[in-house]
């Protein structure tokens, strides 16, 4: 099972918006919509941010929005703040029943 | 306040073998999915194996199956991880992780700190 696809880097300024793409195959993200992101801060764990392509777990900001079209999910942040800055990790549930994550995007907060 | 604690990492030699050890709290561990993450430094997570809540199911990736086992005493809390026939490329930060409850297969709402397991000679 390969890695999904993520850009490398992203950067944005302070109340900007970004978006966060993750490409997949129909086995994976284009398969079904267990989808989630993940912000991971230098020597933490990842932190669930989105669930099931659009969800937020409660504690969640709103300015964080995901999305789905075909084999390719999408992360949002909207009114970017400095505490943005993280690495951000997609991953999708597999017609294999496992799961595969993205090599992850590290946005930068200029 | 809910808790994952991962111990057991360590240095081995490849082909040898370790046990990670991940001790919940916090949270009814027994009706929970729970779920072994690894990540090199600098890398992307990669998903190792999961198990269901009572143990008697379990699925691993194609990179680990038959050298490792997932099991999990409900009764202590704690989930393990045993490692055989370790080779270089198993180095890595390990992270047990909570399946969420709506998506227990697919999910991962709480995570430990990780332990870190080095495979080198």
């Amino acid at each position: 099972q390969s890695a999904l696809t993520q850009p490398a880097s992203v950067s944005g300024s302070p109340g900007q918006s970004i978006t966060i793409s993750c490409t997949g195959t129909s086995s994976d993200v284009g398969n079904n919509d267990y989808v989630s992101w993940y912000q991971q801060h230098p020597g933490k764990a990842p932190k669930l941010m989105i669930y099931a392509v659009f969800n937020r777990p409660s504690g969640v900001s709103n300015r964080f929005s995901g999305s789905k079209s075909g084999n390719t999910a999408s992360l949002t942040i909207s009114g970017l703040q400095a505490e943005d800055e993280a690495d951000y990790h997609c991953s999708s549930y597999t017609s294999s029943n496992t799961l595969v994550f993205g090599g992850g995007t590290k946005l930068t907060v200029l | 306040e809910v808790q994952l604690v991962e111990s057991g990492g360590g240095s081995v030699q490849p082909g040898g073998s370790l046990r990670l050890s991940c001790e919940a709290s916090g949270f009814t561990f027994s009706s929970d999915w729970m779920h072994w993450v690894r990540q090199v430094p600098g890398e992307g997570p990669v998903w190792v194996s999961r198990i269901n809540s009572d143990g008697s199911s379990t699925t691993y990736a194609d990179s680990v199956r038959g050298r490792f086992t997932i099991s999990r005493d409900n009764a202590k809390n704690t989930l393990y991880l045993q490692m055989n026939s370790l080779r270089a490329e198993d180095t890595a930060v390990y992270y047990c992780a909570r399946g969420l409850a709506v998506a227990p297969r697919s999910t991962l709402n709480i995570w430990g700190q990780g332990t870190t397991v080095t495979v080198s000679s």
